[in-house]
């Protein structure tokens, strides 16, 4: 069956770095975009980006831009999401999803990664 | 970006009633070229990444109850839950894919009354 597998909680100092991986299982990687979400403490969800597994594109929010990174390992089937500068507004609870074949929807999501941000 | 507006922000229905939830976007959902609406529906219960409930704004996901169901075109888009069960308490979101930054409403919570 179709398992996005996302790394631990990470807590991060102001100004920081962290990196959440994405492992795939279950299905042909490079037939789905995965695509990142986060959601702040009881707040809700809000979209970061996507990558296609297969050339590797990318596409950010505006609102991310020069902050994020999105790249793959297509030997591992393993996606990686790399936010710099980190704030504490960027506390969340990080989530892949892949989606939809056929495009649109995130049909199966990972169980989410918690980023806490704290000097 | 295109704003999705959810209604109510919570919402409280007996057992075995119907609860219905609205969305509406800043702009149209509707892709001429393939004659769908870029809109889908996600459950999300504490503690849990969200559920893809409904796509293209009316196909049910496999698997996903047939008390569920989506309607609306456009600009206006309605989530429908006949039949409440105890185990549909959680939040409601709709979500645009038409274009980039795709964009969630708020969120609409659902209780037991």
């Amino acid at each position: 069956q179709v398992q996005l597998v996302q790394s631990g909680a990470e807590v991060k100092k102001p100004g920081a770095s962290v990196q959440v991986s994405c492992k795939a299982s279950g299905y042909t990687f490079t037939n789905n975009y995965i695509h990142w979400v986060r959601q702040a403490p009881g707040q809700g969800l809000e979209w970061m980006g996507s990558i296609n597994p297969s050339g590797g594109s990318t596409n950010y929010a505006q609102k991310f831009q020069g902050r994020v990174t999105l790249t793959r390992d297509t030997s591992t089937t393993t996606v990686y999401m790399e936010l710099n500068s980190l704030r504490s507004e960027d506390t969340a609870i990080y989530y892949c999803a892949r989606r939809r074949w056929g495009g649109g929807a995130y049909d199966s999501w990972g169980q989410g990664t918690l980023v806490t941000v704290s000097s | 970006d295109i704003v999705m507006t959810q209604s109510p922000d919570s919402l409280a229905v007996s057992l075995g009633a119907r609860a219905t939830i609205n969305c509406k976007s800043s702009q149209s959902l509707f892709y001429n070229s393939n004659n769908k609406n870029f809109l889908a529906w996600y459950q999300q219960k504490p503690g849990q990444p969200p559920k893809l409930l409904i796509y293209w704004a009316s196909i049910r996901e496999s698997g996903v109850p047939d008390r569920f169901s989506g309607s609306g075109s456009g600009t206006d888009f309605t989530l429908t839950i006949d039949s409440l069960q105890a185990e549909d308490v959680a939040v409601y979101y709709c979500h645009q894919y038409y274009s980039t930054p795709q964009t969630f409403g708020q969120g609409t919570k659902l209780e037991i009354k």
